[in-house]
């Protein structure tokens, strides 16, 4: 069975400008989370998707936003980028069901390096 | 290789010693604490897991502590190797159905051959 995929694996952008990241989950898993990982700050919740549903968001501003298609794959848009946005972004996916279960256990991809100048 | 971190905790320990990572937690109502294991140029891959009504889990090699009293969390590996080289997080998850996973800054392991 074939792993999380994220593309790009690797971006440069300039300050102002948007980007849309993408990721595929596992085949069959509907939930699909999304974070930050920097140096100073470690691994940060952005949000949580499962059925096209927004179902849980971490203390980011609103210029990150994300979606999820029918398909499960997902993607994470950041507008007016900032120098700070500079980070690896992991997609992880979950084979939760949707109710209350031991539903945590992620299966990350290897991220996208995002880099603002 | 990426960088994960650039300012982790370090621990050192040489090749078929045990290892011991700490993790200090904060929220006392999460509901599962877990451990990833993240390589250079990959995203973290999980370990070990264990609810918050346990006291101890074995897996392969790896137990996993937790103490409510003092919200401490431990993974101790045993006769580590060098693949075992990298950063381990702790997380801790609030159950309610919620995908909502918070990470600890991370412990870097070297393995000394």
């Amino acid at each position: 069975k074939a792993g999380v995929t994220q593309t790009p694996r690797y971006l440069i952008k300039t300050r102002g400008q948007q980007v849309t990241l993408s990721c595929s989950p596992i085949s069959g898993h509907r939930s699909v989370s999304w974070y930050q990982q920097t140096p100073g700050q470690g691994l940060q919740f952005l949000f949580e998707y499962f059925s096209e549903t927004q179902r849980n968001k971490g203390n980011f501003p609103g210029r990150f936003s994300g979606r999820q298609f029918s398909n499960s794959r997902s993607e994470m848009n950041v507008s007016t980028l900032e120098l700070g946005d500079s980070a690896l972004y992991l997609c992880a996916s979950s084979p939760r069901t949707g109710v209350p279960s031991r539903s945590y256990e992620q299966y990350f991809g290897p991220g996208t390096r995002l880099t603002v100048t | 290789g990426e960088s994960v971190g650039l300012h982790l905790p370090t621990l050192s320990v040489q090749e078929g010693d045990n290892s011991i990572i700490n993790c200090a937690y904060s929220n006392s109502a999460s509901d599962y604490f877990i451990w990833y294991k993240q390589e250079s140029g990959k995203g973290p891959q999980f370990i070990i897991d264990i609810r918050s009504n346990m006291d101890k889990r074995q897996g392969q090699r790896v137990t996993v502590l937790l103490n409510k009293t003092v919200k401490h969390l431990s993974l101790q590996i045993a006769a580590t190797q060098p693949g075992d080289s990298a950063v381990y997080f702790c997380a801790e998850n609030m159950s309610g159905g919620y995908q909502k996973v918070t990470f600890g800054i991370g412990t870097k392991l070297q393995v000394i051959p």
